[in-house]
């Protein structure tokens, strides 16, 4: 448990409304990310964060807008869901250790209908 | 561009000893993953080997790597009906990983 809160854990919503999802670390690591999981794709990422104010997209990009202005906080925004965007979304951070490794938020299930 | 396969389903008995397969294409990963989900959860760390190794033995769990043959292995020893879970695999090229879809291993009593 790399200290890593997500919220809401579950959010319902409708096409075209926008939707922020929060993710905050307890440490400071360096890097963070976000992720979609969804049946059939396994984990996709959307975006990273190498440190604060240093985002860059990932394999999935569209359709989302992330910030962090403090290393702690990666919010990602969707400014006008559609349904495709119905998913399980996980935050996760990379510790500085030999491995490279990453650990995961539990993750927001967002419903968009 | 880079790619993780690995297969969907794996049903073993308790107490045997599982296998879960994993093939990918980038050969500059640096190190190679596997975590496991258990339903509604997020993703845990299992365990992870670095390109230069052949194995790496953690408890219950072996990892081999075939750098030649882009081919990762777990092996649960023992399996337990409580490692029942999904099980991915995930290369790391820089500082992202690109994920396997899954496999979901079912322990039977």
């Amino acid at each position: 448990d790399a200290g890593i809160t997500q919220s809401p854990r579950y959010k319902i919503t409708e096409t075209g409304r926008q939707v922020t999802l929060m993710c905050h670390q307890t440490w400071s690591h360096s890097y963070m990310f976000w992720y979609r999981q969804d049946l059939g794709h396994g984990l996709r990422l959307i975006y990273y964060s190498a440190a604060a104010d240093i985002t860059d997209k990932g394999e999935v990009p569209d359709g989302y807008v992330v910030s962090r202005s403090k290393t702690e906080n990666f919010p990602l925004t969707l400014e006008s869901a559609t349904r495709s965007q119905t998913s399980v979304y996980f935050c996760a951070i990379m510790t500085s250790g030999s491995g490279n490794e990453q650990f995961f938020g539990p993750g927001t299930r967002l419903t968009v209908l | 561009g880079e790619d993780v396969e690995q297969s969907l389903f794996l049903s073993v008995r308790e107490g045997d000893s599982s296998v879960i397969n994993c093939t990918y294409t980038d050969s500059s990963s640096t190190y190679l993953y596997w975590y496991k989900q258990e339903p509604g959860a997020g993703l845990q760390l299992l365990t992870y080997i670095f390109s230069n190794m052949d194995m790496k033995q953690d408890q219950r769990l072996t990892v081999l790597l075939n750098k030649k043959d882009k081919h990762l292995s777990l092996r649960i020893a023992d399996t337990q009906t409580g490692d029942s879970a999904i099980y991915f695999c995930a290369e790391s090229i820089s500082s992202t990983l690109t994920f396997g879809k899954g496999t979901m291993l079912l322990v039977s009593p």
